[in-house]
């Protein structure tokens, strides 16, 4: 597709079960990052992939959290024994090296 | 540490007036400002933008102004429109590439 894609777009999960959250970028982009957006906050960024530097983790916000960018494109958000203080929307976004963010539509994240 | 603020969580307007949405920032490293829109259910949309060797950027109904003294930079829309309402986010960057956002302010243009 022509946009950035998240999958899934909703996911209810119980508490301290382990989740995946997944983004497509935009083909030949090579920044990605990972926001979440809890209810009534704002962007809240945890993690920057930009080419094949090291990420810029400092957003993430307990060692539950990891997330790995395969081959450049595909990336992968994984939060394990969710709480339910980890329930947000994830929003992916992908640029061009110092360009504007596409934003996919998120993934709605319900921990129960 | 909030670098970047939306002090203002919600503004109401009339259609056809001017809306003036403001942020602050406290990273005198930022050097590189953008404006998002969201809608409900959809993903934040890029706006307008500016760098910091600029004071002013247009676009349409949309202006963006940065002063850096201030460490403040505000978007203006004139004239509003209904299909305006929706939630802003400001962003920054310094030459790291990494954007942060503000908490947004929720615009509401009355018909």
């Amino acid at each position: 597709g022509a946009g950035v894609s998240q999958s899934p777009s909703n996911k209810v999960t119980e508490k301290g079960k382990d989740v995946e959250l997944r983004c497509d970028p935009i083909s030949g982009h090579t920044a990605l990052y990972w926001y979440r957006q809890s209810l009534g906050q704002g962007l809240e960024f945890l993690i920057y992939f930009q080419g094949n530097s090291a990420p810029d983790k400092s957003g993430l916000p307990s060692d539950r959290f990891s997330a790995e960018r395969t081959g450049g494109s595909v990336s992968t958000l994984t939060i394990q024994r969710t709480q339910q203080e980890d329930s947000a929307v994830y929003l992916c976004a992908s640029s061009w090296d110092g360009g504007e963010l596409f934003f996919g539509e998120g993934s709605r994240l319900t921990v129960l | 540490d909030q670098q970047v603020k939306q002090n203002s969580p919600s503004l109401s307007v009339q259609e056809g007036r001017i809306s003036i949405l403001n942020c602050d920032y406290t990273n005198s490293m930022f050097d590189y400002f953008l404006w998002y829109k969201k809608y409900p259910a959809e993903g934040p949309t890029f706006l307008i933008s500016i760098s910091s060797i600029k004071d002013k950027n247009e676009d349409g109904r949309f202006t963006v102004f940065l002063n850096k003294s201030a460490k403040h930079l505000s978007l203006h829309i004139v004239p509003s429109q209904p299909g305006d309402s929706a939630v802003y986010f400001c962003a920054a960057s310094a030459n790291t590439g990494k954007l942060i956002f503000g908490q947004g302010t929720t615009l509401q243009v009355k018909p």
